[in-house]
């Protein structure tokens, strides 16, 4: 079946810190994969997404590549801000489907 | 082009009592989903709609929950005789209609439900 594994939180960084947030997802098809991300007391916000592999997603300074390979799709930010606290979520939609699998979340708190 | 809507935001229900959520989907959206966050969970997929058909009910309890997407007006989603377990963010998603499926989602801002 398909599934998407992410890193567990929370995780703490200073502001201007280097952040990773590590996905692997199974899935039976070519996903489409998506990370969203939840402020506090909001709905889900698409952050980027990759339809094929090698692709990379990229949006507010947050990337994440579509590796085929390690079938993975980790988040990166070069340099956070207290403002990037939030939850995150990566996702996959099946090739030909319709339900979005979502990870369990990762909380990140980013302090000043 | 305004985006997914959910009302009400917030519902707070008694233990037995029905709650009622509404959905409406994006200008030019036929198909909608609807999903349940658990308190520190993902968001688990609960229903698929198309415009007067469910499409895939697979998520849904057995018991106590509907869905519809009526020809005109929004999609509901109701809950019978809740139980403090149903107490969760109630999130609606919609997408055009597109062959060969995943495609985005556009999400609501969540329904909040709180059994007491």
């Amino acid at each position: 079946g398909n599934s998407v594994t992410q890193m567990e939180g929370p995780v703490t960084l200073s502001e201007e810190a280097f952040l990773t947030i590590n996905c692997t997802y199974t899935a039976t098809g070519y996903p489409s994969l998506f990370w969203y991300v939840q402020y506090p007391g909001e709905g889900l916000q698409l952050l980027l997404k990759a339809t094929k592999a090698d692709d990379k997603g990229s949006n507010k300074g947050f990337e994440a590549t579509y590796r085929k390979e390690t079938t993975s799709f980790h988040l990166e930010k070069g340099s956070v801000q207290v403002s990037d606290s939030a939850v995150y979520f990566c996702a996959l939609v099946n090739t030909g489907g319709f339900k979005t699998i979502f990870g369990a979340g990762t909380r990140l708190f980013v302090k000043a | 082009n305004a985006g997914v809507m959910q009302n009400p935001r917030h519902l707070v229900r008694r233990r037995g009592q029905e709650a009622r959520l509404r959905c409406s989907p994006m200008k030019g959206h036929s198909h909608v989903y609807w999903y349940r966050q658990l308190p520190e969970e993902g968001l688990k997929f609960m229903v698929y709609l198309q415009k007067e058909n469910i499409i895939d009910e697979s998520g849904m309890p057995k018991e106590r929950f509907s869905a519809e997407f009526p020809k005109e007006g929004p999609s509901i989603l109701r809950i019978q005789q809740v139980v403090r377990g149903d107490s969760a963010a109630y999130f609606c998603a919609s997408s055009p209609p597109s062959a060969g499926g995943g495609n985005e989602q556009f999400f609501g801002p969540g329904t909040r439900l709180t059994v007491l």
